[in-house]
C-alpha cells in the first residue's frame, strides 16, 4: 500500500525551530515531486514547498522563504521540512504530499494524515 | 500572485446536481485539479488536468475548464459527498501552487 507518514510535529515558541519529517512506503519515492501543504485550524489548504525528484527544482511560498527548508533523502525514502523563526501564523497541520509527476506542475495524488505544528508562547 | 475564487458554500438535495466553480484570470489556459476533503480527513484528488478522474473516483464526478471559470460537477449527489472542495493550479509566473479558498458542500 502506498503511504506517507508524517512525524515531528509539536509545540514551539515564536522564533523557535522545528523539523517535520515524512516516511514514504509502497512506491518508488525517488520518481516523484514532493510537497508540504499546510492547513491552519478551521482554514483552507496552503501549499508551502515543493522539491522535485532529484532536487533540481525547489520552490517555496513567499511567506516561508528564508525561514523554511525542504529536503529529501531518496536513499531513505524520506522528506523533511526544517522550519525556523517560527511565527504564530505558522500554526497548522502540515501534510506530506506526493505529486503525480517527477517535477511540478502536477496534481497531488497521495496525502499523509498530517503533523500538527503549534507556535505559541 | 494568481488568485482563485470559489463560493464559500453550496447546498443541494440528495439525488440532484452540485456545481462548484473556481474562477481565475484566464484559468482556461491552466490545468485545474480538484480535491475533496471530508471532515477530519486528508484531502483526496478527485479530478486532475481539468477533467480526468483518478482510478476509484466515480463517473458522476466530472470537471470542465474554459475562459475564466473551471467547474466541478457532482451528479446524483449522495450524503457521502458532503465535504470541502478545493481547486488548485500552478502559477508559472511565481513558480508556486495556488489553492482556491474552498467550497463547503452540504447535502440537505
Amino acid at each position: 500500500e502506498e503511504q506517507l507518514v508524517e512525524s515531528g510535529g509539536g509545540q514551539v515558541k515564536p522564533g523557535g525551530s522545528l523539523t517535520v519529517s515524512c516516511a514514504a512506503s509502497g512506491f518508488s519515492f525517488r520518481g516523484y515531486n514532493m510537497n508540504w501543504v499546510r492547513q491552519a485550524p478551521g482554514k483552507g489548504l496552503e501549499w508551502v514547498a515543493s522539491i522535485s525528484s532529484f532536487n533540481n527544482y525547489i520552490y517555496y511560498v513567499d511567506s516561508v522563504k528564508g525561514r523554511f527548508t525542504i529536503s529529501r533523502d531518496n536513499a531513505k525514502d524520506s522528506l523533511s521540512l526544517h522550519m525556523q523563526s517560527l511565527r504564530v501564523e505558522d500554526t497548522a497541520l502540515y501534510y506530506c504530499v506526493r505529486d503525480k509527476y517527477a517535477s511540478p506542475p502536477g496534481p497531488s495524488d497521495l496525502w499523509g494524515q498530517g503533523a500538527m505544528v503549534t507556535v505559541s508562547s | 500572485s494568481y488568485v482563485l475564487t470559489q463560493p464559500p458554500s453550496v447546498s443541494v438535495a440528495p439525488g440532484t446536481t452540485a456545481r462548484i466553480t473556481c474562477g481565475g484570470n484566464n484559468i482556461g489556459s491552466k490545468s485545474v485539479h480538484w480535491y475533496q476533503q471530508r471532515p477530519g480527513q486528508a484531502p483526496v484528488l478527485v479530478v486532475f488536468d481539468d477533467s480526468d478522474r483518478p482510478s476509484g473516483i466515480p463517473e458522476r464526478i466530472s470537471g470542465s475548464n474554459s475562459g475564466s471559470t473551471a467547474s466541478l460537477t457532482i451528479s446524483r449527489v449522495e450524503v457521502g459527498d458532503e465535504a470541502d472542495y478545493y481547486c488548485q493550479v500552478w502559477d508559472s509566473n511565481s513558480d508556486c501552487y495556488v489553492f482556491g479558498p474552498g467550497t463547503k458542500v452540504t447535502v440537505l
